[in-house]
């Protein structure tokens, strides 16, 4: 079973509305961190945000927030007022076990496009 | 601060040569993690290390890959022979579990090329 699932392979936004992109997860451990990154088509992994197995609150980092949701092992992305540069490759990552433990296991990500 | 450094960025090369992939981490992480990105399988781990030591290499593809870290500063990914299927992009990353922060942070990547 894959650990990470991105059912959206592409998708197609209009500039200025909010995104919402999917990821589940599988893991039985307690302790796990989730992650994003963006790879524009330069080809960099671009960090955009983490949450905790643990935290209470959502993560956000400025237009960005990760919609957590433990029970269903649910992890979105949420791009609220998309802007062109927003256009990327969107990838859901997770650690397992131990903080500082382990590589990351990534989905197959979502070809985000965002049209003027 | 300067991010994770990798070189070459670019590497084409024939079959059956050997190629060395390097990596200068982040200053003061103590992971440092070796990726590989291909169409196929998508981003996949192939070995990390902490304090300098190989933790897990089961990612590592066959015998003809390599990877050492000799400092804190450096690491190499090494192949050979090379063949045309190791083509892809490598990205090295590194990150710190002190404190609250446990990010990898990627470098640029190193796209290569084997004919």
């Amino acid at each position: 079973a894959q650990k990470i699932t991105q059912t959206q392979p592409g998708m197609f936004v209009q500039e200025k509305e909010a995104v919402t992109l999917d990821c589940t997860y599988d893991t039985s451990d307690q302790s796990y961190g989730l992650f994003w990154y963006k790879q524009p088509s330069s080809g960099e992994m671009i960090f955009l945000i983490y949450q905790g197995s643990y935290d209470e609150q959502n993560a956000t980092e400025g237009r960005y927030s990760l919609n957590f949701q433990k029970a269903r092992k649910s992890a979105n992305l949420v791009i609220s007022a998309s802007q062109l540069g927003d256009s990327a490759m969107y990838f859901c990552a997770m650690r397992e076990g131990g903080r500082g433990a382990d590589g990351l296991t990534f989905g197959k990500g979502t070809h985000l496009i965002i049209q003027p | 601060d300067a991010g994770v450094i990798q070189s070459p960025r670019h590497e084409v090369t024939e079959m059956g040569q050997e190629v060395t992939l390097r990596c200068k981490p982040i200053s003061g992480h103590d992971y440092l993690f070796w990726y590989r990105q291909t169409m196929m399988r998508g981003l996949e781990l192939l070995i990390y290390f902490n304090n300098n030591v190989p933790i897990d290499d089961s990612g590592m593809p066959e015998d003809r890959f390599s990877a050492k870290m000799p400092n804190a500063s450096f690491s190499t990914l090494k192949i050979q022979p090379s063949e045309p299927r190791d083509s892809a992009v490598y990205f090295c990353a590194s990150s710190s579990d002190r404190g609250l922060e446990e990010t990898q942070y990627f470098g640029p990547g190193t796209r290569l090329l084997v004919l």
